[in-house]
């Protein structure tokens, strides 16, 4: 069954450094997402992306983090400068659809659990 | 109290009976959509009702939505040792494509 995909699995990183998280979404999907969960707390949306724009970002989506889809398969999470509170794990979602909605479900990767330091 | 809330926050049983878990959402939806996460691991998707669905049936699954109180049950039944683990309801908001997670039920399944 195809899946969702996300390198590192995990990520040390000193505090004030570039990271780059990446994920191979499934061939077919068209639409992409990143959430976070902070260690004991609920999953928290960050950012969605299709058509090769952002189409809804989270408060929590500021100036330091960006998305990008270099090619036809990867999509990245990048994070300028990072924070102590950005230690979470981060997940990758795709879903399948057509148009500027998906109503179908999102597959999630296994995460990149990201320390900083 | 926010979006995506579940109760209970802890529910262990005995293999073989059911559990039933339960999650609320404050603004209109298009889907509900329940992941199961094991310890330390990635969601896994495990079944979608969309919001003119009232209940949905995957193997030991079964799901009911109720727009009108806005609330999802889930409903495992004939549980089994591997269904221990944290079961996350998700509400696909009307007009945005983002998923709203609640806190999550910490399933116990003793053998």
């Amino acid at each position: 069954e195809p899946e969702v995909t996300q390198t590192p699995s995990h990520q040390v990183t000193q505090m004030g450094q570039e990271v780059i998280l990446r994920c191979v979404p499934i061939s077919n999907h068209l639409y992409f997402y990143w959430y976070r969960q902070i260690l004991g707390q609920k999953v928290e949306f960050l950012v969605s992306f299709y058509n090769n724009e952002i189409s809804e970002k989270s408060e929590i989506f500021d100036d330091q983090f960006s998305v990008e889809r270099p090619d036809g398969s990867n999509f990245t999470l990048k994070i300028r400068s990072t924070k102590l509170e950005d230690s979470a794990m981060y997940f990758c979602a795709s879903s399948a659809g057509t148009g500027k909605w998906s109503n179908q479900p999102q597959h999630f990767g296994d995460g990149t659990r990201l320390s900083i330091l | 109290s926010q979006q995506g809330e579940e109760d209970p926050q802890a529910l262990s049983i005995q293999e073989g009976e059911n559990a039933t878990m339960n999650c609320s959402y404050k603004t209109s939806i298009n889907n509900l959509q329940w992941y199961r996460q094991n310890s330390g691991r990635g969601l896994v998707h495990l079944i979608l009702i969309r919001s003119n669905e009232r209940e949905k049936h995957s193997g030991r699954l079964r799901v009911t939505l109720d727009t009108s109180k806005k609330s999802s049950s889930l409903l495992i039944t004939a549980s089994r040792a591997a269904d221990t683990a944290s079961y996350f309801c998700a509400s696909l908001i009307q007009g945005a494509q983002k998923l709203v997670f609640g806190q999550g039920t910490r399933l116990t399944i003793n053998p």
